[in-house]
């Protein structure tokens, strides 16, 4: 089945951790992007990338970083700089110029 | 900077009973996208509607874009238990998308 898969589906970061959360796409697009979700609010843009090796800050980067060596890959490493991680975690992938967007299960990250 | 408004925020019915969600914009739309996502879950593309005026039809889902293109809706006839969920609504011009803060449909049985 094509899709996206990410991992883990749960995962709770300690204070001062940095945690990486994978995104893999069998789609074959171009696009890929990571959003937040957090109760009552629309989908925040983090990072995305339109092609591999280069990638562009979204509304919400500070405290976030990405790297996008495979264009199958696009990981997400919350930082400790980042001060409230604690939200949903969604990579989605679109064809730059057509459809919609196709988003993975998401990540529930929490900080304990 | 731009913002896409959703009404209403939250939304009970007894099931059978219709149900609409309007998306507003200050400014002049380029493309609207739906999706619904269901508790617990992740969103997921309904639709798109490009030009001025135009609606589409999903079963029992009717999808209008205003003439003016600063606003939306999505209309449901007929809910059922199955409809439940968060409906969003994204404006899409260009590379960026703003996504609304959505509309949470409860259904009663």
């Amino acid at each position: 089945d094509g899709g996206i898969t990410q991992s883990p589906k749960y995962l709770f970061r300690k204070e001062g951790q940095n945690v990486t959360l994978s995104c893999e796409q069998n789609l074959n697009h171009d696009a890929m992007y990571w959003y937040r979700q957090d109760p009552g609010q629309g989908l925040r843009l983090i990072y995305y990338s339109q092609i591999v090796n280069d990638f562009q800050k979204g509304d919400i980067a500070e405290g976030y970083s990405v790297s996008r060596e495979k264009k199958e890959s696009f990981p997400l490493t919350v930082t400790s700089a980042q001060k409230n991680p604690t939200a949903f975690y969604l990579c989605a992938t679109k064809t730059v110029g057509k459809g919609g967007y196709t988003f993975g299960s998401g990540t529930r990250l929490t900080v304990v | 900077g731009q913002q896409v408004m959703q009404i209403p925020q939250y939304q009970h019915v007894q099931e059978g009973e219709d149900f609409t969600t309007y998306c507003n914009s200050s400014t002049t739309l380029s493309n609207i996208q739906w999706y619904k996502q269901r508790p617990g879950g992740h969103p997921v593309f309904l639709i798109q509607l490009v030009k001025s005026g135009e609606v589409k039809k999903q079963k029992r889902l009717t999808f209008q874009f205003g003439e003016a293109k600063k606003n939306s809706s999505l209309h449901i006839t007929a809910t059922q238990t199955t409809d439940v969920g968060t409906y969003f609504c994204a404006d899409t011009g260009g590379f960026k998308t703003i996504f609304g803060a959505g509309t949470r449909l409860f259904v009663k049985a």
